[in-house]
């Protein structure tokens, strides 16, 4: 069955500190992968992707995601966190269905940038 | 270019009432998804619509709920006899899903703002 997992409830980081929320997806076949962010009472807004190409994928905000196919994972890193990017973080995967681009998402962490 | 539209932002039903849920996709896109959103969790996959066109609903509920895009108009996500356990947040996404013909592009879905429904 398809899933993805995202170990941290919760993830706090000094501001000005790097940042790392982990996620580790179960997938037959080639995953797409993304990355969200959902504000209070907000919708979720896209932060970036990976599909095919270069394993390190380039998005939002300053984010970034490394796809490592060899341990299924897909962390999003931010080299330098700023308080504004506390928010509720979703993984989620597509599976690699011609029919059906539907997204399976994490539960989610919270990150919580710290003054 | 206005974003994914969702009407009402909040819904308030008594036990056994219908909710009828409303989105307007981005202006250019075709493709609707429904997820719902409980209290502390995740997303999960409901429907995914095309105009007049059910592609996938394996995550709707079998019995209560429908889902509709109509050629004309916003997409319907309906619930009858609504439940307590149907409280929740109910986001839509609408995708270009560009691409080759019969060949899924894996663009990425823009969500609207959710409707919350709460059941008294």
């Amino acid at each position: 069955a398809q899933s993805v997992a995202q170990p941290e409830d919760q993830v706090n980081v000094a501001e000005g500190n790097p940042l790392t929320v982990k996620c580790t997806y179960s997938v037959s076949g080639n995953p797409y992968l993304f990355w969200y962010v959902q504000y209070p009472n907000r919708g979720l807004q896209f932060l970036l992707k990976y599909i095919t190409g270069d394993n390190l994928v380039k998005g939002s905000y300053g984010f970034e995601a490394e796809f490592n196919k060899s341990q299924t994972s897909f962390h999003l890193k931010k080299p330098s966190a700023l308080v504004s990017d506390s928010a509720l973080y979703f993984c989620a995967v597509s599976p690699g269905s011609y029919n059906t681009d539907k997204l399976i998402f994490g539960t989610g962490t919270r990150l919580q940038v710290f003054p | 270019n206005a974003g994914v539209m969702q009407n009402p932002r909040h819904l308030v039903r008594r036990r056994g009432q219908e909710a009828r849920l409303r989105c307007s996709p981005m202006k250019g896109h075709s493709h609707v998804y429904w997820y719902r959103q409980l209290p502390e969790e995740g997303l999960k996959f409901m429907v995914y619509l095309q105009k007049e066109n059910i592609i996938d609903e394996s995550g709707m509920p079998k019995e209560r709920f429908s889902a509709e895009f109509p050629k004309e108009g916003p997409s319907i996500l309906r619930i009858q006899q609504v439940v307590r356990g149907d409280s929740a947040a109910y986001f839509c996404a609408s995708s270009p899903r560009l691409g080759l013909a019969g060949k899924v592009l894996h663009n990425e879905q823009f969500f609207g703002p959710g409707t919350r429904l709460t059941v008294l």
